[in-house]
């Protein structure tokens, strides 16, 4: 069967500082994978998604950036946190455009 | 732009009673829709999904939706409510355009009382 991991759980950082969280599925082949983010007390916002290695596509202009270098891992990045990067960071998967199935998600604090 | 209302932020029910969350879908077209559920500083858990055919869907741990086109309303329900049923609930709408981008809507949050 197919699982979803995120690490790490969770993160605190410094204004400033980079980031780097990882997502990987297990299970399975050529997923399609996307980044959430869900900010306090709101629904889930689509940051990124990617159909392949080194496909990226960016649904929202801002301080984070998305790469894919295996065919299941998935990385989320900043170089310079900004306090409104806070938030719940999860990762999903899906195969060929269906149902998508998340990861435990990370929870950033930018102080 | 595609948009998905849920008009309740937050239902309290007793446990034992019946369950109806709303949710309102702006689409061009059927789109594929979903319910997750989500605890408290966890993943969200897919409850049901509807595609096509039979617009009365079964999903796990009880809970059903149904999606009624003229509405535009995709709406979950469960006849008995338990107190691990407490969650935030989510409906998405799935855009079927090649990777299929999920819009979601803002959520509710359910309590349930003893």
């Amino acid at each position: 069967s197919q699982t979803i991991h995120q690490w790490p759980a969770t993160l605190v950082q410094p204004v400033g500082s980079p980031l780097s969280l990882e997502c990987t599925v297990e299970g399975t082949s050529n997923p399609n994978l996307y980044w959430y983010r869900q900010a306090a007390g709101r629904g889930l916002q689509l940051l990124f998604y990617s159909v392949g290695i080194g496909q990226i596509s960016s649904e929202v202009p801002q301080n984070l950036s998305a790469s894919r270098p295996q065919d299941r891992q998935f990385i989320l990045s900043s170089k310079k946190l900004l306090l409104s990067d806070s938030g719940f960071y999860l990762c999903a998967w899906s195969l060929g455009g269906e149902t998508q199935y998340f990861g435990p998600g990370t929870r950033l604090l930018v102080l | 732009a595609q948009s998905v209302t849920q008009p309740d932020i937050h239902i309290t029910v007793s446990e034992g009673a019946s369950l109806e969350l709303r949710c309102n879908y702006s689409y061009g077209a059927t789109p594929y829709l979903f319910w997750y559920v989500q605890s408290p500083g966890q993943g969200l858990q897919l409850l049901l999904k509807y595609f096509s055919g039979d617009t009365l869907v079964q999903g796990i741990k009880g809970f059903e939706a149904e999606f009624k086109r003229s509405q535009s309303s995709f709406n979950l329900r469960k006849p008995s409510v338990h107190w691990s049923d407490a969650a935030e609930y989510f409906c998405a709408v799935g855009l079927p355009q090649g990777a299929q981008k999920l819009v979601f809507g803002q959520g509710t949050r359910l309590t349930i009382n003893p």
